[in-house]
């Protein structure tokens, strides 16, 4: 059984200052984690990924995250938030099969 | 190009009306899912498939069928035994082996009216 847990459910930051979404995972397995942002009825975008290579893993627009297995947490951030940086982002866990579990979201808020 | 296309993009059904939705992809992958989403819920799966002519539930299947008679095309049918049908749906494919992330369709926003 695996599990996603998006401790935040919104989180506002004002442009400029760092970004930081939380996400912890239950796995019975070795997972391969990603986060996904959605902007408003849109689809959504792979972020970035972690298959068991580097912990720290970096993706597009400025985002990294870093696995903590001692933790169970793959935590988002950016150093600094951009307007465009305004969507839900989902942190998802595939733990075997490829069977994909979401987190319940993030809508993240940039203010000016 | 390469992607996942869903059609329509908003769908209107009356009330005890079957509506199916699109998904078809070229990206040659071996798995593809439907999921659902409704605000702060985050995405529940409805059906997925592995590999042709094959299918499971996922967790909110009921009032739900899909078919998987080609490998690029997953179509999703909302029957009339789906009691709150209005919603986001978002279709997705991803190659079917481990540690490959999914692509994701645009999404079909559909409303009972």
């Amino acid at each position: 059984a695996q599990s996603v847990t998006q401790l935040d459910s919104h989180v506002s930051v004002s442009e400029g200052t760092p970004v930081l979404l939380r996400c912890n995972y239950s796995s019975s397995y070795s997972p391969s984690l990603f986060w996904y942002v959605q902007h408003p009825n849109k689809g959504l975008q792979l972020l970035l990924k972690y298959t068991s290579a580097a912990t720290l893993v970096k993706g597009i627009n400025g985002f990294e995250a870093e696995f903590k297995k001692s933790e169970t947490s793959f935590h988002l951030t950016k150093p600094s938030a951009h307007m465009s940086d305004a969507a839900e982002y989902f942190c998802v866990v595939d733990g075997a099969g490829n069977m994909l579990t979401f987190g319940g979201g993030t809508r993240l808020m940039v203010k000016p | 190009d390469g992607g996942i296309t869903q059609s329509p993009k908003y769908l209107f059904r009356k009330e005890g009306q079957n509506v199916t939705l699109s998904c078809e992809q070229n990206l040659n992958h071996d798995a593809m899912y439907w999921y659902r989403q409704d605000p702060g819920q985050g995405l529940r799966l409805i059906y997925y498939s592995q590999i042709v002519n094959d299918f499971q539930k996922g967790d909110i299947a009921e009032g739900y069928s899909v078919s998987r008679e080609k490998k690029e095309s997953f179509p999703l049918t909302v029957t009339s035994a789906q009691k709150n049908p209005t919603a986001f749906y978002l279709c997705a494919s991803s190659p079917g082996r481990l540690n490959t992330e999914a692509f994701f369709g645009q999404g079909t926003r559909l409303t009972v009216v």
